[in-house]
């Protein structure tokens, strides 16, 4: 079964710092990930997607992440954080074992900003 | 539509009512997902619909948990009899639809907020 695993339920950062949202899978076959971002009281939105083409990939409002086979990480990043940065992130592996194309969802990482 | 479309926005009811709760796709999109999201559990995946047929019901957390989807659109999501623990926001997807690869994007709507008093 494929899992996703997100370390710290919490982060808080300063405004100008560097953003690191850490993601390590488990997975039978090679993975698709994704990152997700949650604004309050609203749906879910694409950040970026991993699916075996370039390992390191680029996504929208600066974030990126790696893809790394040795580590089972994907971990996004962004150089300098804004305080619209604040949100909640969530990583998922999308599931790939017969007619399915469910996303596996991990439990979430909150992001603070402060100024 | 220009995106996925939730309704109720929110939905009060008392426990042992039953609620429906209805989900507008991306025009075009074949493929329909429900997850729910609730404090305890996080993100859960309920039920895939590809078309009108369900291929991957293995999330719905009882037999009071049912959809359906009609003309290959709008999908309702009913749950009977309702108890406190199904308090949770009900969230739909949307993807093309063009394969089981994975490798296709879910956009979400806003979801539904549901509150069983």
């Amino acid at each position: 079964a494929q899992s996703v695993t997100q370390l710290g339920s919490h982060v808080s950062v300063s405004e100008g710092a560097l953003v690191l949202l850490r993601c390590n899978y488990s997975s039978s076959v090679p993975p698709y990930l994704f990152w997700y971002v949650q604004y309050p009281n609203q749906g879910l939105q694409l950040l970026l997607k991993y699916t075996s083409a370039a390992t390191l990939v680029k996504g929208i409002n600066g974030f990126e992440a790696e893809f790394k086979k040795s580590e089972t990480s994907f971990h996004l990043t962004k150089p300098s954080a804004h305080m619209s940065d604040a949100a909640e992130y969530f990583c998922a592996v999308s599931e790939r074992r017969g007619a399915t194309n469910k996303l596996i969802f991990g439990t979430g990482t909150l992001l603070a900003v402060q100024p | 539509g220009a995106g996925v479309s939730q309704s109720p926005s929110n939905k009060v009811t008392e426990k042992g009512k039953d609620v429906e709760l209805r989900c507008d796709p991306i025009s075009g999109h074949t493929a329909l997902y429900w997850y729910r999201q609730s404090l305890g559990q996080g993100l859960e995946f309920l039920i895939y619909f590809q078309g009108n047929s369900a291929p991957d019901k293995s999330g719905l957390p009882s037999d009071r948990f049912s959809a359906e989807r009609t003309g290959g659109s709008v999908s309702t999501l009913t749950i009977q009899r309702t108890q406190q623990e199904d308090s949770a926001v009900y969230l739909c997807a949307s993807s093309r639809g063009t394969g089981t690869s994975g490798v296709e994007t879910q956009y979400f709507g806003p979801g539904t907020r549901l509150l069983v008093l």
